[in-house]
This record gives structure tokens, sequence and C-alpha cells, in this order.
């Protein structure tokens, strides 16, 4: 079966512009977080999604945010950019949204330069 | 919130030779999950510990969880160039992850 599709794989923005980035998660799962990684901080938990709802979140200012349609993809939005939002974003897609017992499948994230 | 630290940073290993990581909490973990990450990749799982004291193998990695649950190891045997990467812990519902170990292989 198909992974889990980011897309764009690749974006450059300006710092103050908003951006959009998408995530679909394996058929069937209905579970979806988002990460950010830079070199300096790691990867670092922004958000989960499940049946529509957010589930848990990370610390991250309210520039972050996203949502979860009935199809169980999912949107992380990102608002007036500034240059230290520049990362790799992972989402990741599970069948629950409780890790216990199940492993969480990346996609291959979509990597965000703000100029 | 939840961390957990891991230990080394880097790792230089020559082939052949075996080499271990290490994570490390302060608090009591319900679960532990390790990842890799191939250079220019995407995280992958690799396995999932629950029990005190479990120890799973695959081939020749070596999962560990510590007898509290505060602690987590993996253990590569005669190391190869496909073991390049960086591997990951991480613990707890919202997948918290380790800083990581990024493993370089010397032929």
């Amino acid at each position: 079966k198909a992974g889990v599709t980011q897309t764009p794989r690749y974006l450059i923005k300006t710092r103050g512009q908003q951006v959009t980035l998408s995530c679909s998660p394996i058929s069937g799962h209905r579970s979806v977080s988002w990460y950010q990684q830079t070199p300096g901080q790691g990867l670092q938990f922004l958000f989960e999604y499940f049946s529509e709802t957010q589930r848990n979140k990370g610390n991250f200012p309210g520039r972050f945010s996203g949502r979860q349609f009935s199809n169980s993809r999912s949107e992380m939005n990102v608002s007036t950019l500034e240059l230290g939002d520049s990362a790799l974003y992972l989402c990741a897609s599970s069948l629950a949204f409780q890790k216990l017992n199940t492993e969480a499948f990346f996609g291959q994230g979509t990597r965000l330069t703000v100029v | 919130g939840q961390q957990v630290m891991q230990i080394p940073q880097y790792q230089h290993v020559q082939e052949g030779e075996d080499f271990t990581t290490y994570c490390n909490s302060s608090t009591t973990l319900s679960n532990i999950q390790w990842y890799k990450q191939r250079p220019g990749g995407h995280p992958v799982f690799l396995i999932q510990l629950v029990k005190s004291g479990e120890v799973k193998k695959q081939k020749r990695l070596t999962f560990q969880f510590g007898e509290a649950k505060k602690n987590s190891s993996l253990h590569i045997t005669a190391t190869q160039t496909t073991d390049v990467g960086t591997y990951f812990c991480a613990a707890g519902n919202k997948l918290t992850f380790g800083g990581g170990t990024r493993v370089l292989v010397k032929p």
C-alpha cells in the first residue's frame, strides 16, 4: 500500500508570508502527527490529529496550526514566517493516537526555506 | 514535559566493530521506540519496547529497555556501511524524540 505522502517536497518562502503543507496518511490510518526537524533542535513535536480533532500539541507558537479532514488528510499552516522556521517538516501517520503498541510511519518531509 | 537524552551525539565506528547508543530519561517511560534516519531520508521505525528489562534482537541490532524503564540502549555488532545514519529513540504518546546518535562508519 502507498506510504505517507507529503507535498510539496521543497518550498522557498519570504519572511512574513504564510505556508500550507499537506500530508496524506497511509490508507486506514487516522492519526497524523507533525514534527519539525532542524540541525540545532532535532525532531520536535508540533501537534497530532485524530478523527479531525487535535489530540496533542507541542510547544510551538500560535503561528503554527493544523487541521485534519474527514479522509484523514492533514494540513499544517505557518503564518508570518520567520527565518527560524526553515526546517524539514515531517508528517507521521499511525493507526491510533495512543502511541503504545503502534508505530509511526513518516513521510519524506517538506523542506521549507525562509529567506 | 517528558524528555529523553541520547548519548553519544556522534559515533565514529570502524567497519566490523560494535557500538552502543543510549537513551536516558529522568521519568519512567511507558514505552520506547527506536527509529533510523538515513542521510537525506526520513525516520523509519525499527522497534518498540514496552516491558521492564525487555530485550529484542533484529539481526545485528539488540535493543534493551532498562529494569526501571528509564533508559534504553541499542547495540549494533559488526557494523557495516549500511548502518550509517542517525538513530533516534522516542517515547510517550507524543513521541518525544531524543537528539539522536549520528553514526559514521569508517571502511
